[in-house]
């Protein structure tokens, strides 16, 4: 099976602008998580969607907002970016079967604010 | 609220040489714990998890842990390390069941010395 991928891989954006990520999960995988790597806060759990809803969320503030569509496949969306909000965002996706899921991560996509 | 603490930043060890990384948790609950690897440029990996049952726990890539309750730890360990082992070690915990809502340590840089 082909794997989660990401795109696009690396963006800079300016502050004040928006930017959407998207997020192609492994075929069957119905769970779709985000997450943020920077150097100083480490990985930090932005939000799930499972079935096109939103099951969980972090401690993000409302800028940070996502979406699944019917596929699985998600879009996560950054509005009036912050120069703090430069981060490797990770998407990963997850199999519906078990009761316990390992996730498996895509490569990320860079997000430079300047 | 749960947490989870990776002591070292870095390990060193020399190539053949048993390997640990060190991981301690702090939940309310019973915790799933997980082990992913990062190398440049790159995703996040699964390694392996501890769910209930057995306390030594074998993963992918030689990779093996131990969970012990009393001590709150679940430490990662390799019998012979690799060269190509050296990356970074992610220890994660989920309370929920059906949730990907991880928290993750903060990392430990393995390098491996040939």
């Amino acid at each position: 099976k082909a794997g989660v991928t990401q795109t696009p891989r690396y963006l800079i954006k300016t502050r004040g602008q928006q930017v959407t990520l998207s997020c192609s999960p492994i075929s069957g995988h119905r769970s779709v998580s985000w997450y943020q790597q920077t150097p100083g806060q480490g990985l930090q759990f932005l939000f799930e969607y499972f079935s096109e809803t939103q099951r969980n969320k972090g401690n993000f503030p409302g800028r940070f907002s996502g979406r699944q569509f019917s596929n699985s496949r998600s879009e996560m969306n950054v509005s009036t970016l912050e120069l703090g909000d430069s981060a490797l965002y990770l998407c990963a996706s997850s199999s519906s079967s078990g009761w316990v899921y390992e996730q498996y991560f895509g490569p990320g996509t860079r997000l430079t604010v300047t | 609220a749960q947490s989870v603490a990776q002591p070292e930043d870095q390990v060193n060890v020399a190539e053949g040489n048993p390997l640990t990384v060190k991981c301690t948790y702090s939940v309310s609950g019973n915790p799933y714990l997980f082990w992913y690897v990062q190398y440049p440029n790159r995703g996040l990996q699964f390694l392996l998890k501890y769910i209930t049952g057995d306390n030594l726990v074998k993963g992918s890539y030689g990779f093996e842990a131990e969970f012990n309750k009393s001590q709150t730890s679940f430490h990662l360990k390799k019998p012979s390390a690799l060269v190509s082992d050296s990356a970074l070690y992610f220890c994660a915990v989920s309370l929920q069941t059906g949730a990907n809502n991880l928290f993750f340590g903060t990392g430990t840089r393995l390098t491996v010395i040939p």
